[in-house]
């Protein structure tokens, strides 16, 4: 059964400690992101990542770093969180489809972790 | 800016009826476009992409239409049922694959009723 896990799902932190979101996929895939979602808005992207250690910034990078030292587990970290990183995040996981068919290719997301930062 | 417009933000119908969902898109090169479902509390599900220029796509009481000169799309529901309860967001590609940049939709909120 293809999935992407995130753990945990519901975190509460004081504004300053530091946050890790855990993300894990069974499928081998070498893509994966992490979102943020806000009431009224779409997905926004933080960080994409290709690979092992291969890491890009999306969007919104500014206060979150990420790590990747295996490919089916991908963390995101607040150093010194803020009040306005109150959102639910989301992972996400891709696989190119057969012959690189844009048709083919899927994207699974977890349940996303909603933190709060008070 | 936002770049991908959905509308209506919010939709009421009862259980059987049909209703259709609008995105209106500014995104460019727009390579694909993509309709997902998030019911509530949960992550987002894929229901279909749509590729050509002018493309429509079927799955099941799911169906949706692409038009790339307008930069439209709709995704028309059928026979509503009560599990349809959720919002389905609107998703542009800019390249042919998901390595290139997503651009989401805030998404309609659907709500089916007995």
């Amino acid at each position: 059964d293809m999935k992407v896990t995130q753990m945990p799902r519901y975190l509460i932190k004081r504004m300053g400690e530091n946050v890790l979101l855990e993300c894990g996929q069974d499928m081998s895939h070498e893509t994966m992101y992490w979102y943020r979602q806000d009431p009224g808005l779409g997905l926004q992207l933080i960080y994409i990542s290709y690979d092992v250690d291969s890491n890009s910034e999306g969007d919104i990078p500014k206060g979150y770093r990420v790590s990747r030292k295996k490919r089916e587990h991908f963390s995101l970290i607040l150093d010194s969180a803020k009040t306005n990183q109150t959102s639910v995040y989301f992972c996400a996981s891709s696989l190119l489809g057969t012959g690189g068919s844009i048709s083919n290719e899927r994207l699974f997301f977890g349940h996303g972790t909603k933190l709060s930062v008070l | 800016k936002t770049q991908v417009e959905q509308s209506p933000q919010s939709l009421v119908v009862r259980q059987g009826e049909n209703c259709v969902l609008q995105c209106n898109y500014s995104v460019t090169p727009d390579n694909h476009l993509r309709w997902f479902k998030q019911d509530t509390g949960k992550g987002l599900v894929s229901l279909t992409v749509l590729v050509d220029q002018k493309d429509k796509t079927s799955n099941g009481r799911y169906s949706a239409t692409l038009d790339k000169d307008a930069k439209h799309s709709t995704l028309h529901i059928t026979a509503t049922l009560l599990d349809d309860t959720a919002t389905y967001i609107c998703v542009v590609g800019d390249r042919g694959s998901a390595l290139g940049r997503l651009h989401f939709g805030a998404g309609t909120q659907l709500i089916v009723i007995p």
